[in-house]
């Protein structure tokens, strides 16, 4: 069955920058996007981006375009979301999704961020 | 970026019909774009319950139904249960900017 494996917790100085891992299992990767997913305390869901998994293709958020990349290991079947110049405001919790049909099919179990002095 | 609005919350006592708006504009659901829905449980991630405008995912009863309308989607539950309640986001694809996808705002279902 499908698996989005996520990293564990980080809590980070503002101004450093933060990789969150997904090793992915139980799919077709050619075929499918990993998309990134943050929600903050209020709640709200917010795309961060997608990796299309077979041309290595990505597409951002404008809100983080400047900020942020998004890469996939083809050895390790591991997609990996950075996040540079980190403020308060990007604490959140951050998900992977695999974009396997036409929606976010699956996701991660989420990765808390902190970003505190 | 973009967002679609969704009423703060929705309740319903057992048995009852609730229905979960969801407005966009031109450049998301009304340029035809999917809308899909998905369903959080406290604690845990969101987990996809509705597809393309009106598909089930496996296991999702029939009692959960979706639509699309001009630059509007809507949710319905029919027959609400107790372990319906939780919140409930819609999802879309978005040409105002660069192209993007977008979510709602969220709405939490109380069962009463």
């Amino acid at each position: 069955q499908v698996q989005l494996v996520q990293s564990g917790p980080e809590v980070k100085r503002p101004g450093t920058s933060v990789k969150v891992s997904c090793k992915a299992s139980g799919f077709t990767f050619s075929s499918s996007a990993m998309e990134w997913v943050r929600q903050t305390r209020g709640q709200r869901l917010e795309w961060i981006g997608w990796i299309v998994i077979g041309s290595g293709k990505t597409n951002y958020a404008q809100s983080f375009q400047e900020r942020v990349t998004i890469t996939w290991d083809t050895s390790t079947r591991t997609a990996y979301m950075d996040l540079r110049s980190l403020r308060a405001e990007d604490s959140a919790i951050y998900y992977c999704a695999a974009d396997v049909d036409t929606a976010m099919d699956y996701w991660g179990r989420g990765t808390p961020v902190t970003v505190s002095s | 970026q973009s967002v679609l609005t969704q009423p703060p919350s929705v309740s319903g006592a057992p048995g009852q019909r609730v229905t979960i708006s969801c407005t966009g504009s031109t450049s998301n659901i009304g340029a035809g774009y999917d809308v899909h829905w998905y369903r959080q449980l406290p604690g845990t991630a969101p987990k996809l319950l509705i597809y393309g405008n009106n598909e089930r995912t496996s296991g999702v009863p029939d009692r959960f139904s979706g639509s699309r309308s001009g630059t509007s989607a809507s949710l319905a539950i029919s027959g609400l249960q107790a372990e319906d309640e939780a919140d409930y986001y819609c999802q879309s694809y978005d040409t105002s900017l660069s192209p993007s996808y977008v979510f709602g705002t969220g709405t939490k279902v109380t069962v009463l």
